[in-house]
């Protein structure tokens, strides 16, 4: 059982859709990050989200930290198809060093 | 900053060999980590260092799997004797100060056990 659940657990749209995907949990977290991973790649950090209704923008990319600091979601603008690739949230419960991984969600924009 | 090395990118070896992967961390990062990926699983953790020194194996598999870091710049992940069961792709990760920061990544090791 994966302690982040993240959903859609795939996801194709075309070129200049919105979307948004979500990350969910039964626990608190401390904080909680979002990272994009391309084919071959490993991920890459986009976010932290620490405060409960945190609200982080990243060019067309906006992240939301739950009021409750349960859960995230990440909305995208307007997508292009360099916004393709596995999308993972991560959390920090209290001061642990661990992150916990979600289970991802594969995105693919097409052109 | 050349980011999180990691060798070699590909590996493909038989079941019941000797199979040493390589880290090296970011200079200045104090904390390590080594994950397998897998798409039935996703991402899990093996094993953390912090400042050298191994803090947490529970994720280790099993005792086929070792892990050091002899000095600040260098990790080893070790399976002896691999499975084919142990087919994925294995990460390590470096950070500074903890998990609060984020992770930098390595671009990994696929490895295949046939």
């Amino acid at each position: 059982t994966q302690l982040l659940e993240q959903s859609p657990q795939f996801l194709s749209i075309q070129e200049g859709e919105n979307l948004t995907v979500y990350c969910n949990s039964s626990s608190v977290f401390s904080s909680l990050q979002w990272y994009r991973q391309e084919p071959g790649e490993g991920p890459v950090l986009l976010v932290t989200v620490v405060t409960g209704g945190e609200v982080k923008k990243l060019k067309r990319l906006t992240f939301q930290f739950g009021d409750a600091r349960k859960d995230s979601s990440l909305h995208i603008t307007a997508a292009q198809p360099g916004d393709t690739g596995l999308y993972l949230c991560a959390g920090v419960k209290d001061s642990s060093y661990k992150l916990i991984f979600g289970s991802g969600t594969r995105l693919l924009v097409r052109p | 900053d050349a980011g999180v090395i990691q060798s070699p990118r590909h590996e493909v070896t038989e079941m019941g060999q000797e199979v040493t992967l390589r880290c090296k961390p970011i200079s200045g990062h104090n904390s390590l980590f080594w994950y397998r990926q897998t798409m039935m699983r996703g991402l899990e953790l093996l094993i953390y260092f912090n400042n050298n020194v191994p803090i947490d194996d529970s994720g280790m598999p099993e005792d086929r799997f070792s892990a050091k870091m002899p000095n600040a710049s260098f990790s080893t992940l070790k399976i002896q004797p691999s499975e084919p069961r142990d087919s994925a792709v294995y990460f390590c990760a470096s950070s500074f100060g903890g998990s609060s920061r984020g992770y930098t990544f390595g671009s990994g090791t696929r490895l295949t056990v046939v």
